[in-house]
């Protein structure tokens, strides 16, 4: 089955750049999409970045989002975190089988 | 603007069929691809299935057994069956839209919480 693995949890202080990896299991993950969601407590979950490295609008340019095909993985980078990046966030792609995947998710902390 | 609101039982008993209801305004129902996901107290997303039009569906295969989701063009209405509950279902669905399946899911209603007891 394919899957997309995230770290649990990342931590970082104000200012700095946090990245966050999902790596997928099996199938190049670079075949489909992947799209990044950020999720606050309470919330539906909202797009921060889709089609692997684009930003809708409204979403800061401290957001990007990349692919690296030699490790089978896309990374959310947040460059100035701000406080208020402390929020849930969450990989999604596609696999012709498993239909709709969604990594496990990752906590960002801004301490 | 789009809007998607969910609309069923908060409380459904061990056994027993949950069905919920997602009700689409400001854009049709006819295109797009309209998916359930839930997510349970705590825990991560897990997409349950999604329906386009007239009516095609694919389901995540750990719960396909137990999911239907039909469309309802003329209520403007996309709507989810699952059999069989147990507290394992427990969890906050939500209803949400997506221009193709590998694609953004661009429009997510406020989700409704079920519980199993």
């Amino acid at each position: 089955n394919f899957m997309l693995t995230q770290p649990h949890s990342v931590s970082e202080s104000p200012g700095k750049t946090v990245t966050i990896s999902c790596t997928g299991s099996s199938a190049n993950i670079a075949t489909n999409y992947v799209q990044w969601y950020q999720q606050r407590p309470g919330s539906a979950p909202t797009t921060v970045i889709y089609e692997d490295n684009q930003r809708p609008s409204g979403v800061p340019g401290r957001f990007s989002g990349s692919i690296d095909s030699s490790s089978n993985s896309a990374s959310l980078t947040i460059s100035g975190l701000k406080t208020e990046d402390e929020a849930d966030y969450y990989c999604q792609s596609y696999d012709n089988f498993q239909g709709v995947v969604f990594g496990g998710g990752t906590k960002l902390t801004v301490l | 603007q789009v809007q998607l609101r969910e609309s069923g039982p908060g409380l459904v008993k061990p056994s027993e069929t949950l069905s919920l209801t997602c009700t689409v305004s400001g854009g049709s129902i006819s295109t797009y691809y309209w998916s359930w996901i839930r997510q349970p107290p705590g825990r991560g997303l897990e997409w349950i299935g999604y329906v386009y039009y007239p009516g095609s569906t694919k389901s995540n295969p750990s719960l396909k057994s137990r999911v239907t989701i039909s469309l309802d063009t003329s209520k403007s209405q996309f709507s989810l069956k699952v059999t069989s509950l147990t507290a394992a279902d427990t969890a906050v669905y939500y209803c949400a839209r997506a221009l193709a399946p590998s694609r953004e899911i661009d429009y997510w209603g406020q989700g409704t919480l079920v519980t199993v007891s």
